[in-house]
């Protein structure tokens, strides 16, 4: 199994340019989510969704769309990106939410730098 | 304020020394406990959940203290490869959304 993958893990945009970040599991898992991850801070959640059709916000979503058509694939996009989601992001996934079986198994990350 | 936070260290260890941190968080209905590991550019991995009673899992020890919301996390008999960012993940509802503190560097040397 492959686990979470990201796809592309580098990318350099210019200002105003739009992009798509993909992440793909194949464990069958119903939660997915994407996080950024900035120097100095903890990671942060964009946005979650808790099954196949459906997303929902979470603590810093503006600037970021996402869909989830297919129950192993979360897509996030940059409409057009600004200097400030330069960051590294991650994308997870788990079988269940809540509790403390709830282990979340990250993609490898992918390093976005906007100029 | 931040919801989880900790001392970002670095703590410098000796090989075969015990190292042992702390995390607070601020929301008091928060549920479940976890420390994640995170090596140099790579992706958090669970290292431990926290449980109410503490546990242990070989060398490392965590504790939870719900009375002054803290965390933390002891490692005995430090590796070389124990040398990781520590991070302190809490989460407060149903739906999984974790909340992570900025993460603990940990630098064992030989």
């Amino acid at each position: 199994n492959a686990g979470v993958t990201q796809t592309p893990k580098f990318r350099v945009l210019k200002t105003g340019q739009s992009m798509t970040l993909l992440c793909a599991q194949d464990m069958n898992h119903e939660y997915m989510y994407w996080y950024r991850q900035d120097p100095g801070m903890g990671l942060r959640l964009i946005h979650y969704s808790v099954g196949e059709g459906t997303t929902a916000k979470g603590e810093v979503p503006d600037g970021y769309n996402v869909s989830r058509l297919k129950k192993q694939n979360f897509l996030l996009g940059l409409e057009s990106a600004a200097p400030s989601q330069t960051s590294v992001y991650f994308c997870a996934s788990s079988y269940s939410a809540g509790g403390p079986k709830n282990e979340q198994f990250f993609g490898p990350g992918t390093r976005l730098t906007v100029l | 304020r931040k919801e989880v936070e900790q001392d970002p260290g670095p703590f410098n260890v000796p090989e075969g020394a015990t190292v042992a941190f702390n995390c607070t968080y601020s929301n008091s209905a928060s549920q479940s406990f976890f420390w994640y590991r995170q090596d140099c550019r790579k992706e958090p991995k669970l290292l431990m959940s926290v449980y109410s009673s503490g546990n242990e899992d070989g060398r490392f020890t965590a504790q939870l203290n719900r009375a002054s919301q803290y965390i933390s996390l002891l490692i005995r008999d430090s590796k070389l490869s124990d040398s990781a960012t520590y991070l302190c993940v809490v989460t407060t509802d149903s739906w999984g959304k974790l909340q992570f503190g900025a993460g603990t560097q940990v630098v064992v040397t030989p």
